[in-house]
């Protein structure tokens, strides 16, 4: 079965910090991936999506299809940064989101 | 253009006791999805709906049912609660079907005594 998975469940940096949150899939085709955030006291938004190659607040995704993962990165975090993360795939046409467990980001000051 | 809305935002009940919850997506939007979210599981998904019909339903009992209305209106009901039921419930739109970005409320919380 197709499934998602984001290693860990909480991760602290410290302000400034490299950040990178894992995500890793188990499919053998090409899923649709996308990055969700949901603020402290804010609803679930889309962060950003693989197919639009953006960058979203600094974070950037890349989808390494050799290793199954699309990890979200950004160079530098800020504490307006932390918040839940979730990785999000479409496996198959027709099917729904798989969201993973989610990540909470804490940005240390 | 106003977002999701969610009614009723925080509902108590007792065991055994049936709920619905009702979800107003973007105006325009014809596709609905409902979430389980939950600290130990994240988010499960329920079912989907677009142009009133079920195009997906998650791993839940049978309890768990829902409905679109024409205007794009959707509820879920859960029957014969139990205690494990709490949770948010949250209600994502889209413009159209499963590809599109979902665009989720700020859900209801359920509790269950």
């Amino acid at each position: 079965a197709q499934r998602v998975t984001q290693p860990e469940k909480l991760l602290s940096v410290f302000k400034g910090a490299p950040v990178e949150l894992k995500c890793n899939y188990s499919y053998s085709g090409s899923p649709e991936l996308f990055w969700y955030v949901q603020y402290s006291r804010q609803r679930l938004q889309l962060l950003l999506r693989h197919i639009s190659r953006e960058s979203i607040k600094g974070f950037t995704a890349d989808l390494n299809k050799g290793e199954t993962s699309f990890h979200l990165k950004k160079p530098f975090a800020q504490e307006e940064d932390s918040a839940m993360y979730y990785c999000a795939l479409l496996f198959i046409e027709n099917t729904p989101l798989v969201f993973g467990k989610g990540t909470r980001l804490s940005v240390i000051a | 253009k106003a977002g999701v809305t969610q009614t009723p935002r925080y509902l108590i009940k007792t065991r055994g006791q049936q709920v619905t919850l009702s979800c107003s997506p973007i105006s325009g939007h014809r596709s609905v999805s409902w979430y389980q979210q939950t600290p130990g599981q994240g988010l499960q998904f329920l079912f989907e709906y677009f142009s009133e019909t079920q195009r997906n339903k998650g791993n839940f009992p049978g309890r768990f049912s829902g409905r679109q209305f024409s205007n794009s209106r959707s509820e879920m009901n859960v029957s014969t609660l139990e205690l494990g039921d709490s949770a948010l419930y949250l209600c994502a739109s889209s413009l159209a079907y499963n590809k599109e970005t979902q665009y989720f409320g700020p859900g209801t919380r359920l509790l269950v005594l």
